[in-house]
């Protein structure tokens, strides 16, 4: 069965704070993606990565920044949170041309 | 960025009666998928239809994809509480995995 787990279902933080997300499958896929999730806004895709040590910008990269030291785990980084932060972040992966896989998500409240 | 967009963007009908989501996209695609999400839950895939396809069936969903008219529609037949979630249509426009995705339809179904 396919697994992807996030680190935390919810996380409150303070403006100002470092926050780490963290997200871990066990299918050996490649592909990994962090999205968040606003109302109204659908899915905004922050950053991907096709492999370990490597990742490139999505479309609302600003404020974040991604680790891939292995390949079951990606990490997302508030360097400086903030409230405009505040929202659902979604671990997502994929290792073919089909089906994408969802974490359970992290509800993040910036306060 | 957004291509797909679902509509209506809320849909409130009786039980028993049947659902119908309609999602658009503006670039050529592979495959067109539907998801649902449930209230603070992580996002469960539903159908994928491929872009030789037309039509397709899983339980009581039905997924229909016109090509020319770059629009797909889902159809939840004999509606139960359950069905109530937010469903949300993906494209992927590009080989490198990564869907984009409307903003989704929140469906409630009344007891």
């Amino acid at each position: 069965d396919v697994k992807v787990t996030q680190s935390s279902r919810y996380l409150v933080k303070r403006t100002g704070e470092k926050v780490f997300l963290e997200c871990v499958q066990d299918m050996d896929h490649e592909n990994m993606f962090w999205y968040r999730q606003d109302p109204g806004l659908g899915l905004r895709l922050i950053y991907f990565s096709y492999d370990v040590k490597m990742k490139e910008k999505g479309d609302i990269p600003e404020g974040y920044s991604v680790s891939r030291e292995k390949k079951e785990r990606f990490s997302l980084i508030l360097e400086s949170a903030s409230t405009n932060q505040t929202s659902m972040y979604l671990c997502v992966t994929t290792g073919q041309q089909e089906t994408q896989y969802f974490g359970p998500g992290t509800r993040l409240l910036v306060l | 960025s957004q291509q797909g967009e679902e509509d209506p963007q809320a849909l409130s009908i009786q039980e028993g009666e049947n659902a119908t989501m309609n999602c658009s996209y503006k670039t050529s695609i592979n495959n067109l998928q539907w998801y649902r999400q449930n209230s603070g839950r992580g996002l469960v895939h539903l159908i994928l239809i491929r872009s030789n396809e037309r039509e397709k069936h899983s339980g009581r969903l039905r997924v229909t994809l016109d090509t020319s008219k770059k629009s797909s529609s889902l159809l939840i037949t004999a509606s139960r509480a359950a069905d109530t979630a937010s469903y949300f249509c993906a494209t992927d426009a590009d080989s490198n995995y990564q869907l984009i995705w409307g903003a989704g339809t929140k469906l409630i179904i009344k007891p």
